[in-house]
């Protein structure tokens, strides 16, 4: 069972383009929900936090779809800079480590000059 | 503001041989502590977490261990090596549980 899946891509898109990821969980009892960047050989660095009611950051707006067990991240505009890999990330354990993250492994993104 | 370290950045090891990874916080008090692994290609893979001076909880059976002897210092330690402990091991901080998670530069350990 893979509690949070994504598409691995790579999503390869020009500059100035508009892509959409997204994510399913398989936890419903789910609370938190966040998108991490991760570029290569680095650390994962926090995004953004995903809310109910949809989140907007800039060129970045994340929606929760909680009937369908979903998130999705959209990145307009995109930059040179924004190729890197994103994380979907839950919270989703069972028992005393039910607020403890789990990590998708990722989506990568190609944005061409 | 808060800061975390972590090192060695880089470790070259036989197989066989012990293992101590040092993870540091900054800037905050009683944070929450995690170890991860990120094998090659894969995803994050939690190893364990710390909700407190001494108390850790493993999330996978392995041959590693950890300690927190202190309210900011975390050390993921192995007597023996395997090849397998191959990977990035990164240590993260957060405040409470449910919470965002945020990471160290990480280690890159090969065992060979």
């Amino acid at each position: 069972r893979k509690e949070v899946e994504q598409d691995p891509g790579p999503f390869n898109v020009p500059e100035g383009a508009t892509v959409a990821f997204n994510c399913t969980y398989s936890n419903s009892a789910s609370q938190s929900f966040f998108w991490y960047r991760q570029d290569c050989r680095k650390e994962p660095k926090l995004l953004m936090s995903v809310y109910s009611s949809g989140n907007e950051d800039g060129r970045f707006t994340a929606q929760l779809n909680r009937a369908s067990q979903y998130i999705s991240l959209l990145i307009r505009d995109s930059k040179l800079s924004d190729s890197a890999t994103y994380l979907c990330v839950v919270n989703g354990g069972y028992g005393g480590s039910q607020g403890n993250l789990i990590f998708g492994k990722g989506t990568k993104l190609s944005v061409k000059p | 503001s808060q800061t975390i370290h972590q090192w060695p950045a880089t470790l070259v090891q036989p197989v066989g041989s012990p293992l101590s990874l040092e993870c540091t916080v900054e800037g905050t008090s009683n944070p929450n502590l995690y170890w991860y692994r990120q094998a090659a290609g894969r995803g994050l893979q939690l190893l364990f977490y710390s909700v407190g001076i001494g108390q850790i909880s493993s999330e996978v059976p392995q041959n590693l261990s950890a300690s927190r002897p202190q309210d900011r210092q975390f050390i993921l330690s192995s007597k023996k090596l395997l090849l397998s402990d191959s990977g990035f091991y990164l240590c993260a901080w957060s405040v409470g549980s449910f919470n965002e998670q945020f990471f160290g530069p990480g280690t890159r350990l090969t065992v060979l």
